[in-house]
């Protein structure tokens, strides 16, 4: 099992480019989340989903999207990039007893 | 609001003696408490739990008390190595609904032991 996987493992961007961070899970979970974590902020929830074509917001998901058309991918779209988003991107699925298993994170710099 | 609150930004202990880390919590809803250990550039990883019903859970050198009256949780270390230094992240977690549970974070606590 690869578990959580997770690319790019680092970008640059631009303001106002677009891109997807990519989250894939062989674990067969159903929950799957998208938090991101910054400096003194600990880990805040952007977008999560309980399964296939289910998805709602957590905390912080201004600027960004998701959608989940698998139980294994959880892609997030950032629409237009804002330096407010340079940010290390955690990608986490759910088992059995409520444990999160994350992914490697993808370190996103917008210039 | 933080619902849940990691005080100590750091804590520096030497190897062998004991390391503990605190976490207080404002919301009586939060079901389940986990501890989770960061090293640089990886993703955190769990590292031990604890239900709401339970006081205390234990795992080879890693223990967790719970203490609800208080709304505080530790995790004590026994005792410690240099490869448990890391960020270590206190989580909260509360169900909501449809088969979903929410994880809450604190902002974390470095911790470095020192040999």
């Amino acid at each position: 099992n690869a578990g959580v996987t997770q690319t790019p493992k680092f970008q640059v961007l631009k303001t106002g480019q677009s891109m997807t961070l990519q989250c894939a899970q062989d674990m067969n979970h159903e929950y799957m989340s998208w938090y991101r974590q910054d400096p003194g902020m600990g880990l805040r929830l952007i977008h999560y989903s309980v399964g296939a074509g289910i998805t709602d917001q957590g905390e912080v998901p201004n600027g960004y999207n998701v959608s989940r058309s698998t139980t294994e991918d959880f892609p997030l779209r950032l629409l237009s990039a804002a330096p407010s988003q340079t940010s290390v991107y955690f990608c986490a699925s759910t088992g059995a007893g409520e444990t999160q298993y994350f992914g490697p994170g993808t370190r996103l710099l917008v210039l | 609001d933080q619902q849940v609150k990691q005080n100590s930004p750091s804590l520096s202990v030497q190897e062998g003696r004991i390391s503990i880390l605190n976490c207080d919590y404002t919301n009586s809803m939060f079901d389940y408490f986990l501890w989770y250990k960061k090293y640089p550039a990886e993703g955190p990883t769990f590292l031990i739990s604890i239900s709401s019903i339970k006081d205390k859970n234990e795992d080879g050198r890693f223990t967790v008390f719970l203490n609800k009256s208080a709304k505080h949780l530790s995790l004590h270390i026994v005792p410690s190595q240099p490869g448990d230094s890391a960020v270590y992240f206190c989580a909260a977690s509360i169900y909501s609904g449809a088969g979903s549970y929410q994880l809450t974070f604190g902002k974390g606590t470095k911790l470095s032991v020192i040999p």
